[in-house]
């Protein structure tokens, strides 16, 4: 069973920063948050990730809530190409070993209109 | 490059015929990976392997195999195709096993009819 939980859908206006919540209040501490997207008919596509620390690259922005129950992603200035389905994503533990595993769910849809 | 690499993108087989996705990358990476995506579903790991010669069982591995014997290959193999395995399928590939950052190749769709 997927660990977070996402809004369904959501929309945001061409230009304007779009901001995806992601519920995880059963994550633990060592458990890193991970955030892809999916682009209609494509395959996944790695965002950014962070443990606890608030990180940034060229793509978006990651805030994680100080008792890491909760993120939120932000693309600062939302373009149509952006359109896509937001995966909100927990790694944990798997097997032996330093063996890790997504733990997916179904994600939100974000719609970027002009 | 061409990153991950998968053959064919659509394909149509009847109840108890084999066959074999492909997946190919050109990273040079460790890890590889087969994922399967189903309506209503989040992405489901299928089988994956740390390195040539070495796989392992993911969550849904029943009905699939997979070798590794080099690094860029990693096929995927339905022995007797159902159509519970009607499926979009993913191959993704990472440096490193520990990594969650993962390359992803654009899919391969079946139906099984």
């Amino acid at each position: 069973d997927a660990k977070t939980t996402q809004p369904t859908s959501m929309d945001c206006a061409e230009g304007r920063a779009a901001n995806l919540p992601c519920n995880h209040s059963t994550i633990s501490g060592n458990e890193y948050v991970y955030w892809y997207r999916q682009i209609h008919s494509q395959g996944p596509q790695y965002i950014i990730h962070g443990l606890k620390n608030n990180e940034t690259n060229e793509m978006a922005s990651l805030i994680i809530t100080e008792d890491r129950k909760s993120s939120t992603l932000i693309l600062p200035h939302a373009t149509l190409r952006d359109t896509a389905v937001y995966y909100c994503i927990v790694r944990v533990a798997f097997n032996a070993g330093n063996n890790r595993k997504l733990i997916w769910g179904l994600g939100t849809s974000l719609a970027v209109n002009p | 490059n061409a990153g991950v690499t998968q053959t064919p993108k659509f394909q149509v087989l009847k109840t108890g015929q084999s066959m074999t996705l492909q997946c190919a990358q050109d990273m040079n990476h460790e890890y590889m990976s087969w994922y399967r995506q189903d309506p209503g579903m989040g992405l489901r790991l299928i089988h994956y392997s740390v390195g040539a010669g070495i796989t392992d069982q993911g969550e849904v591995p029943n009905g699939y195999n997979v070798s590794r014997s080099t690094t860029e290959d990693f096929p995927l193999r339905l022995l007797s195709a159902a159509p519970s395995q009607t499926s979009v399928y993913f191959c993704a590939s990472s440096y490193a096993r520990g990594t969650g950052e993962l390359f992803f190749g654009e899919g391969s769709r079946l139906t099984v009819l």
